[in-house]
């Protein structure tokens, strides 16, 4: 079956514009995550959902980040007023059930921030 | 100390020889261990899961689990060209109360042909 997908593959963004991300997790996956990495480095957390629940967003850097998974499907991660420090690509993946689950990964989503 | 470790590497092996990686973790009770492939510019790729302790072969990979030592190893036997990429280590970390995985900044493997 398919894998998850993220759009767009890219992103540029002039510093202060708004931006969002799409998700779409394997099908009949409950538990969706965003992750940020940073070049070099793992994935960071940035927050979890257990079908359109947001059970986490601990690790969320700022308030101008925002995620929401309004029908327990597609997931969208908004980024307002971007920064340069937001640069990163974000990733989504997704499991079966809880976060103890093997996790899946979509391709991604560049952003640069210039 | 950062909850879960790598070394960053570059690892290097010749074409055949077994590669080792390993990865050390901060919880006494973490439950679930994941090793994931990524090449240069692309995502993370799940190659291995072990939940208990001792080795989980999957073809050419072994994991091996030992959390009294809090240390999760994968080996890459007959290490191939195609092999080189970063290699992560990821925990579900049980006392951080956080539902994602911990992943560390992954060990560079490179195989000379």
């Amino acid at each position: 079956g398919a894998g998850v997908s993220q759009s767009p593959r890219y992103k540029v963004a002039k510093r202060g514009q708004d931006v969002a991300l799409r998700c779409d997790p394997i099908s009949g996956h409950v538990s969706l995550f965003w992750y940020q990495q940073a070049l070099g480095q793992g994935p960071e957390f940035l927050t979890y959902f257990q079908n359109e629940a947001q059970l986490d967003k601990s690790g969320l850097p700022s308030d101008r980040f925002f995620a929401e998974r309004p029908e327990g499907s597609v997931s969208t991660l908004k980024i307002q007023r971007t920064q340069q420090e937001d640069s990163a690509v974000y990733l989504c993946a997704s499991s079966l059930a809880g976060g103890g689950d093997e996790q899946f990964f979509g391709p991604g989503t560049r952003l640069t921030v210039l | 100390q950062k909850e879960v470790e790598q070394n960053s590497g570059p690892l290097s092996v010749p074409e055949g020889a077994i590669a080792s990686l390993n990865c050390t973790y901060s919880d006494r009770v973490s439950q679930s261990f994941f090793w994931y492939r990524q090449y240069s510019g692309k995502s993370p790729e799940l190659i291995m899961s072990i939940y208990s302790n001792g080795d989980k072969e999957d073809g050419r990979f072994t994991a091996q689990l030992n959390k009294a030592s809090q240390y999760v190893s994968l080996l890459i036997r007959d290490s191939q060209p195609s092999d080189s990429a970063t290699y992560l280590c990821a925990v579900d970390l049980m006392d951080t109360g956080r539902r994602a995985l911990t992943f560390g900044s992954g060990t560079r493997l490179q195989v000379q042909p």
